[in-house]
């Protein structure tokens, strides 16, 4: 199962830009890289997805390495309601594409 | 759209007990699962389901059975619960990537928190 590795927890300042990173050595040439959060006492909830190239939407934007074995779930300006666990996960679209592991995710702590 | 819903939100068993989280979505999804979230923990696969009658293991299965009738429910039975099981469970459902050529997001439940004493 292609895996991905996270920091355990950041911080940020209130209106400031974040930017959380995922390691993902593994990755397949069919994996698309999904960003997750998960607020206090919620379920998870989508944030945004990619294959290759950069994407943008209302949440957050996402930057992926030129050999995608890294990327970057950005944050431009962080609110309180954005203080949640992040999770980063690889989902391809051939072979075994059930087995979604979610690992433990990266805590952002937003400082007022 | 109701999109997905769990129930119960809350239950509270005795060890030995058995019973059953359902879980329903409304969005004709192939790929449906389960994960159980301990406290201050990530997420755990338990078991996935592709499409009706197709069902596979996850990451922690063991005493934990499912079944994939129909498009519309994937349920998850404890058989003899054990304080071990003690957990949030959240259910997600989406478009098969494999089957529709997309990467499909995830719809999560608000979740199921089992407590087995």
């Amino acid at each position: 199962d292609a895996k991905t590795t996270q920091p355990n927890s950041m911080e940020s300042n209130e209106e400031e830009p974040v930017h959380l990173p995922c390691n993902h050595s593994t990755i397949s040439g069919t994996d698309y890289i999904h960003w997750y959060r998960q607020l206090p006492s919620q379920g998870p909830e989508y944030v945004i997805h990619g294959l290759t190239s950069n994407v943008n939407n209302r949440m957050a934007s996402l930057a992926i390495a030129e050999d995608r074995k890294s990327s970057t779930l950005i944050l431009h300006r962080a609110t309180l309601r954005d203080a949640a666990v992040y999770y980063c996960i690889l989902r391809g679209l051939s072979g075994n594409t059930g087995k979604l592991i979610f690992g433990q995710g990266t805590t952002l702590q937003v400082k007022p | 759209n109701a999109g997905v819903t769990q129930t119960p939100k809350f239950q509270v068993l005795k060890t030995g007990q058995s019973m059953t989280l359902q879980c329903a979505q409304d969005m004709n999804h192939e790929y449906m699962s389960w994960y159980r979230q301990d406290p201050g923990m990530g997420l755990r696969l338990i078991h996935y389901s592709v499409g009706a009658g197709i069902t596979d293991q996850g990451e922690v299965p063991n005493g934990y059975n499912v079944s994939r009738s129909t498009t519309e429910d994937f349920p998850l039975r404890l058989l003899s619960a054990a304080p071990s099981q003690t957990s949030v469970y959240f259910c997600a459902s989406s478009y098969s990537g494999f089957r529709r050529g997309v990467s499909g997001e995830l719809f999560f439940g608000e979740g199921s928190r089992l407590t087995v004493l």
